[in-house]
């Protein structure tokens, strides 16, 4: 596609319940991120892709969160039993190349808004 | 552990008006920095990169500094529009490591 794509834009959802966020990256980008950013807080850096495994998911905040990618295209973050401090806005972006000294930059989607009642 | 601060938190000038953002990081050890533009409800938006190796970068009327050594980076805006009102956040990636470390961001308000 022409950006990266993230569904859905907006979820409220019930405390206890489980979410799937949905990302599908810029066509061709091998590497692939999520990221939280909660009100008033900066982006907090949860998982990173480079194709379909994840060399780093130092950043997920419990074993409620969990994420996988698929093809080395479309990634889905899952959380189980929801608490009110997931709430937040969860980022998915992609490049080129494993960031690195010959990095390419980082194009983001814009986001799903998780609110948890 | 990085930890990136950027000041102002907010700034609001006239429209037309230089202006300068600052980001620093407290670790000089990075592959390269990165700043970024978020307007409200938003994604981010990349402005410019600047690679270790490098001392500036230019974009239009956005100029990004880096000085490693001291940990700082500086984006320059010129001529200062209503549209450039919105969050600049910097963001540097740790050298070993694929994840970027950001800061929270300078909420620029541009008055016409």
């Amino acid at each position: 596609g022409a950006g990266v794509s993230q569904s859905p834009s907006n979820k409220v959802t019930e405390k206890g319940k489980d979410v799937e966020l949905r990302c599908d990256p810029i066509s061709g980008h091998t590497a692939l991120y999520w990221y939280r950013q909660s009100l008033g807080q900066g982006l907090e850096f949860l998982i990173y892709f480079q194709g379909n495994s994840a060399p780093d998911k130092s950043g997920l905040p419990s074993d409620r969160f969990s994420a996988e990618r698929t093809g080395g295209s479309v990634s889905t973050l899952t959380i189980q039993r929801t608490q009110q401090e997931d709430s937040a806005v969860y980022l998915c972006a992609s490049s080129l190349f494993p960031r690195g000294p010959l990095t390419g930059e980082l194009f983001f989607g814009e986001g799903s808004r998780l609110t948890v009642l | 552990k990085q930890e990136v601060t950027q000041i102002p938190a907010a700034l609001s000038v006239p429209e037309g008006e230089n202006l300068v953002l600052n980001c620093s990081f407290t670790d000089s050890a990075i592959y390269n920095l990165q700043w970024f533009r978020q307007d409200p409800g938003k994604g981010l938006t990349s402005l410019l990169l600047i690679q270790s190796s490098q001392r500036e970068q230019t974009s239009g009327r956005l100029n990004a500094s880096l000085d490693k050594s001291s940990g700082r980076s500086t984006l320059y805006i010129a001529a200062s529009q209503p549209g450039d009102s919105a969050t600049y956040l910097c963001a540097v990636t740790q050298g070993g490591s694929e994840k970027l470390v950001f800061g929270k961001g300078t909420k620029l308000t541009v008055n016409p």
